[in-house]
């Protein structure tokens, strides 16, 4: 099975920061990767797959990128509305599995 | 608009069965394969199976391998999740997702989930 290492599993920020989420495959996965949104409560939201493509709607400051065994998530300005639980999921074979998740926090 | 709800989600005593359902509507449900994932209290998300568009094709993600089967009836628009020999750690709650068209296997729709709670 291929493992996701996401860091740092917690983070604290303030508005208008700039955010970066690393994750770390076991093996390569090309760009078979994912990154999700999840709020208190909610289901999980498709931000970013093929490890850089931005799903319809999503602001564009959110962004993605990596290949093979290494992969950001990157928040360019933090509004109100971030602070959420991001995991990265791959894609490449199964089974499919999520990161630990990377939980961000207000200042 | 698209929506996937699913329920029959409850509690449910170790060793016993259950079956979830996840209604699709907004969206041609034929043509997607559909997922199954779930989240334990306070953890992460796991991917528990996934059926292909026209049922022939399933997997499962090995904990649950032996004990749980997905179908789907495609003129009802609806999938299902049977589980037997329930167990505590199958505690969570239930997500079935749409995979996105095209090559991969990216979930782009999300119901709202049920929650499965195994408990004596």
């Amino acid at each position: 099975d291929i493992q996701l290492a996401q860091s740092p599993s917690f983070l604290s920020a303030s508005v208008g920061d700039r955010v970066t989420i690393t994750c770390r495959a076991s093996q390569g996965i090309s760009s078979d990767l994912a990154w999700y949104q999840q709020k208190p409560g909610k289901a999980p939201k498709l931000l970013i797959y093929a490890a850089s493509t931005l799903q319809s709607g999503v602001p564009s400051r959110f962004s993605g990128s990596g290949s093979g065994t290494e992969f950001t998530l990157t928040i360019s300005s933090l509004q109100p509305e971030d602070f959420a639980t991001y995991y990265c999921q791959q894609v490449n074979s199964y089974p499919l599995t999520f990161g630990g998740g990377t939980k961000v926090e207000i200042k | 608009q698209v929506q996937l709800v699913e329920s029959g989600g409850g509690v449910v005593q170790p060793g016993r069965s259950l079956r979830l359902s996840c209604a699709a509507s907004g969206f041609t449900f034929r043509d997607y394969a559909i997922y199954w994932v779930r989240q334990a209290p306070g953890k992460g998300l796991e991917w528990v199976a996934v059926i292909g568009y026209d049922g022939s094709n399933k997997y499962y993600a090995d904990a649950v391998k032996g004990r749980f089967t997905i179908s789907r009836d495609n003129s009802n628009n609806t999938l299902y999740l049977q589980m037997i020999s329930l167990r505590a750690e199958d505690t969570a709650v239930y997500y079935c997702a749409r995979r996105r068209i095209g090559d991969r296997a990216y979930m782009d729709v999300w119901g709202k989930g049920t929650t499965v709670t195994v408990s004596s």
